[in-house]
């Protein structure tokens, strides 16, 4: 069976404290793991797609990356605004569509 | 530019009463996701349609749940008889998908299901 695990669970940085966040993932064949940020009230907002290990995105602060068993989303310089919950999701070879999600990582950022 | 719209926000229903929740899609998407977070759980995959088609149910409840993408008119997620374990966030999310499976899901910003 397809498992997400996220760690830590809640991270507290000062501003400017870089730090990374963990994705473990096993999965039968993946197809993307897939970076979400999610505030509170709302719907997550995608934030990458990693496709094969090696591979690097980044997006200003941000920057994921993937190996075949983990991924690491780092945090540089963090601001208060990035403040959120981080969440990984893996899709399965066989699957359309259908997304495994962890639990998440929540990032309180203080200034 | 209108994202993925749900309504109602925030729905309160007694229990043994049906729940019906609506998601528009981005325009030009095809695809919808409906996803269930239970408090202190992460996202769970419930249903992937597409127009008039259920593709995958797999993660749907067997019973009192059910889901419809018309082809004409929003996606509806509805509950039928709630219980207090169905309290939850419903989230749908679309996409475009280019046939390469690895498809970008959008989210809107969910509905608060509460059941008393």
């Amino acid at each position: 069976e397809d498992q997400v695990t996220q760690s830590p669970e809640a991270l507290r940085l000062q501003e400017g404290e870089s730090s990374s966040l963990n994705c473990s993932y096993t999965v039968s064949g993946l197809r993307g793991l897939f970076w979400y940020r999610q505030d509170p009230g709302k719907g997550p907002e995608f934030l990458f797609t990693l496709y094969s290990a090696g591979e690097e995105k980044e997006k200003e602060r941000l920057k994921a990356t993937l190996t075949k068993k983990e991924s690491f989303l780092h945090i540089t310089a963090p601001k208060p605004e990035d403040s959120a919950t981080y969440l990984c999701a893996v899709q399965a070879a066989d699957s359309w569509g259908k997304l495994q999600f962890g639990a998440g990582t929540q990032v309180v950022v203080t200034p | 530019n209108a994202g993925v719209m749900q309504n109602p926000r925030h729905l309160v229903r007694r229990r043994g009463q049906e729940a019906r929740l609506r998601c528009s899609p981005m325009k030009g998407h095809s695809h919808v996701y409906w996803y269930r977070q239970l408090p202190e759980e992460g996202l769970k995959f419930m249903v992937y349609l597409q127009k008039e088609n259920i593709i995958d149910e797999s993660g749907m409840p067997k019973e009192r749940f059910s889901a419809e993408f018309p082809k004409e008119g929003p996606s509806i997620l509805r509950i039928q008889q709630v219980v207090r374990g169905d309290s939850a966030a419903y989230f749908c999310a679309s996409s475009h998908s280019t046939g390469t499976g690895d498809e970008k899901l959008f989210f809107g910003s969910g509905t608060q299901l509460s059941v008393l």
